[in-house]
């Protein structure tokens, strides 16, 4: 998982196939988001989940919010090679402001 | 729409030398953030404004970085003197008052020697 100290993580799969990634915090929050970061690029919103939802869908993705425990994951579900990317958690506090967790990098072999 | 602009796209410097980086947020947006990025690493933030007031500035190395948004619109964020230690990405973002989703640019990568 991504959080505190811990370097980079980095995942390797083929195409087609399904991935989650996790994500726990520390601080307190109402909202987690998923950032995608490609190479070059600045990271972009894919999906986001708020404290009173458990699951939270959107096309192949699909997150899931743990408040009790601090945690979170991101699913992918028939990976393609333009999902290749870094992935961020995001833990966002009541005045906007957003902890980034350290990342997994994502590679998708077509 | 266009997105956020940043300038410049790379930026080399020895140790010791100034550099400034500039961001222009979408418009209408009334809150521009600044991170830092380092390598292998998640946005880290170092200031943000609403308008032109700083909201936060409690990351920001004050000694030798400095930010600033005088009109409410564009932003400058300055290393007075870069220590190879400020080798990252720097990344502008945007965003609504009360919207929690912030729009990236893509970044200035600093290297300093």
């Amino acid at each position: 998982s991504q959080w505190g100290e811990e370097n980079l993580q980095a995942l390797s799969i083929q195409e087609g196939e399904d991935v989650t990634m996790n994500c726990s915090y520390k601080t307190y929050t109402t909202v987690v988001q998923w950032y995608r970061q490609k190479s070059g690029k600045g990271p972009a919103l894919i999906i986001l989940i708020r404290s009173n939802e458990r699951e939270k869908r959107s096309g192949r993705l699909r997150a899931t919010l743990d408040t009790s425990s601090q945690s979170s994951s991101l699913s992918i579900t028939g990976t393609l090679a333009t999902d290749t990317a870094v992935y961020f958690c995001a833990a966002r506090n009541m005045g906007y402001k957003l902890t980034f967790g350290t990342g997994t990098s994502l590679l998708v072999d077509p | 729409e266009a997105g956020v602009t940043q300038s410049p796209r790379y930026a080399v410097l020895q140790e010791g030398q100034a550099v400034s980086f500039w961001c222009d947020p979408i418009s209408g947006h009334d809150t521009l953030y600044w991170y830092q990025q380092p390598r292998d690493q998640g946005p880290q933030l170092l200031v943000y404004f609403r308008d032109e007031a700083v909201i936060d500035n409690s990351q920001l190395p004050s000694d030798r970085f400095s930010a600033v948004r005088p009109k409410g619109t564009n932003s400058t964020l300055k290393i007075q003197s870069a220590k190879q230690g400020d080798t990252a990405t720097y990344l502008c973002a945007s965003s609504l008052r009360g919207r929690g989703e912030q729009y990236f640019g893509p970044g200035t990568r600093l290297t300093v020697l």
